[in-house]
């Protein structure tokens, strides 16, 4: 079956870096995306990976390993705005439809 | 570039009612996707269309339809409306080739009283 695995919620200091997993098992893969969604808002694009490795932009990173089902997104000098749900979705490649995980809330404190 | 455009953005209805709801894709784009999100069950996909074709179907009841118009913009009906349709409605837009990136409107918060 298609499952996208998140943690539900995680909990950080402001100034340091999170890292949030997602691990997938899809019949197909074309790309995993990260979004970020402030309460009441619209998710936002984060980033896209679809080969192997470590994409970065900015004080977001995400990384991708196809041969084991898992990604992370690597938040660094976490500021308060970066409270939010971040949501990982894999795009498989049957019929190109995004598969989404149920979101990671992340709440920063002072 | 103007964004995704869901109209309207609240609504309110009772059950047994039927609802009519607006998106309008960025400019160019040809994929239109969507999804119903309530609180804590994430994104759930109810459709997408691409080039006035529906390409892929979500696991809703066939309350709801949609579909697209040449000018790429898509309309969503949920016929018979239920308490358990109280949720907000997303639209994402996206280009329909290469990444495929899916661009989101602001949505429709819809209530069923």
């Amino acid at each position: 079956g298609q499952n996208i695995d998140q943690p539900t919620e995680m909990t950080a200091t402001e100034g340091a870096i999170v890292q949030i997993n997602c691990t997938y098992q899809t019949s197909g893969f074309n790309g995993l995306f990260w979004y970020q969604q402030h309460a009441g808002e619209a998710p936002t694009f984060l980033s896209y990976n679809v080969l192997d490795g470590l994409e970065e932009k900015g004080r977001f990173s995400s990384f991708l390993s196809r041969s084991k089902g898992y990604s992370y997104l690597l938040l660094k000098e976490l500021q308060m705005k970066d409270s939010a749900s971040y949501l990982c979705a894999v795009r498989d490649d049957s019929n190109y439809q995004l598969i989404w995980g149920a979101g990671t809330k992340l709440i920063i404190k002072p | 570039k103007a964004g995704v455009t869901q109209t309207p953005r609240y609504l309110i209805k009772t059950r047994g009612q039927q609802v009519t709801l607006s998106c309008s894709p960025i400019s160019g784009h040809r994929s239109v996707s969507w999804y119903q999100q309530t609180p804590g069950q994430g994104l759930q996909f109810l459709f997408e269309y691409f080039s006035e074709t529906q390409r892929n179907k979500g696991n809703f009841p066939g309350r709801f339809s949609g579909r697209q118009f040449s000018n790429s913009r898509s309309e969503m009906n949920v016929s018979t409306l239920e308490l358990g349709d109280s949720a907000l409605y997303l639209c994402a837009s996206a280009p329909g080739t290469s990444k495929n990136i899916q661009y989101f409107g602001a949505g429709t918060r819809l209530s069923v009283l």
